[in-house]
C-alpha cells in the first residue's frame, strides 16, 4: 500500500485566495483525520471522520474551513478566504477503527502570503 | 484548557544513555495513549501505545510506563541512538477516535 496520500505536498498562496487540500486514505480505512500543525499551536485535530459521515469538527478554526469526505477513498479540506495565520503544515491520518493505529500522511506545507 | 501536558520541552542525551518524557492528562475519560515520532518533513509516526489496563509496555527499547491513578505516562528509551534524534508526541484518545496531543519533546542524541 502506498500509505496515505496528500497533494499538494507544498502550497504557496496569496491572502484571500481559496486554498484545497486533498488526502487519500490507506484502502479499508474508515477513519480519516485531518490535523493542522505549527511552532506555536502544536498538532491540533481539526476535524474527523468516520465512514465519511463528520464526527467531530470542533476543532475547525474558524468558518473558513471547510471539509468533505465524499467517499471512502478521497477527502478535502477547503479554506476560504486563506489568511497568513493560515500557514502551517496540514496532515491527513487515516486508521482503521477509532483506536487503530493513525497512518499520517507526509503532510501539505502551507504558505499564505 | 490544555488536557494533555509534555514535559521537557527539549532533551539532549548522550548515545548509550536512558531518554524520558513525560506526560500527564487530566480527563479520565480516555482510554488509550500513543506515542508519536516525528522526523523533520515528515508525518508524525505511531512508535508505540498502552491501554489503562496494564502500567507497562515494552517493545524493543522503547517502554511506557502508566501511572492511572497519578494520570500520568511516561515513555523511556533505552540505549538511545543518534537515530532516535526526533521530536516525540504522547497524545491521548477517547473511545470514539478523538485525539489529543502533547506539545511535543525534541530529542536529541549526541554521538
Amino acid at each position: 500500500d502506498a500509505g496515505v496520500i496528500q497533494s499538494p505536498r507544498h502550497e504557496v498562496t496569496e491572502m484571500g485566495q481559496e486554498v484545497t487540500l486533498r488526502c487519500k486514505p490507506i484502502s479499508g480505512h474508515d477513519y480519516l483525520f485531518w490535523y493542522r500543525q505549527t511552532m506555536m499551536r502544536g498538532l491540533e485535530l481539526l476535524i474527523y471522520f468516520n465512514n465519511n459521515v463528520p464526527i467531530d469538527d470542533s476543532g475547525m478554526p474558524e468558518d473558513r474551513f471547510s471539509a468533505k469526505m465524499p467517499n471512502a477513498s478521497f477527502s478535502t479540506l477547503k479554506i476560504q478566504p486563506s489568511e497568513p495565520r493560515d500557514s502551517a503544515v496540514y496532515f491527513c491520518a487515516s486508521s482503521f477503527g477509532g483506536q487503530g493505529t493513525q497512518y499520517f500522511g507526509p503532510g501539505t506545507r502551507l504558505l499564505v502570503l | 484548557q490544555q488536557q494533555v501536558k509534555q514535559s521537557p520541552q527539549s532533551l539532549i542525551v548522550q548515545k548509550g544513555g536512558i531518554s524520558i518524557i513525560n506526560c500527564a492528562y487530566e480527563n479520565t475519560a480516555f482510554d488509550y495513549f500513543p506515542w508519536y515520532q516525528q522526523f523533520p518533513g515528515k508525518g508524525p509516526a505511531l512508535l508505540i501505545a498502552i491501554r489503562p489496563d496494564v502500567s507497562e509496555k515494552k517493545e524493543g527499547r522503547f517502554t511506557i510506563s502508566f501511572n492511572k491513578s497519578a494520570k500520568q505516562f511516561s515513555l523511556h528509551i533505552m540505549d538511545s541512538q543518534p537515530g532516535d534524534s526526533a521530536t516525540y508526541f504522547c497524545a491521548v484518545n477517547t473511545n470514539a477516535g478523538k485525539s489529543t496531543f502533547g506539545d511535543g519533546t525534541t530529542l536529541t542524541v549526541k554521538p
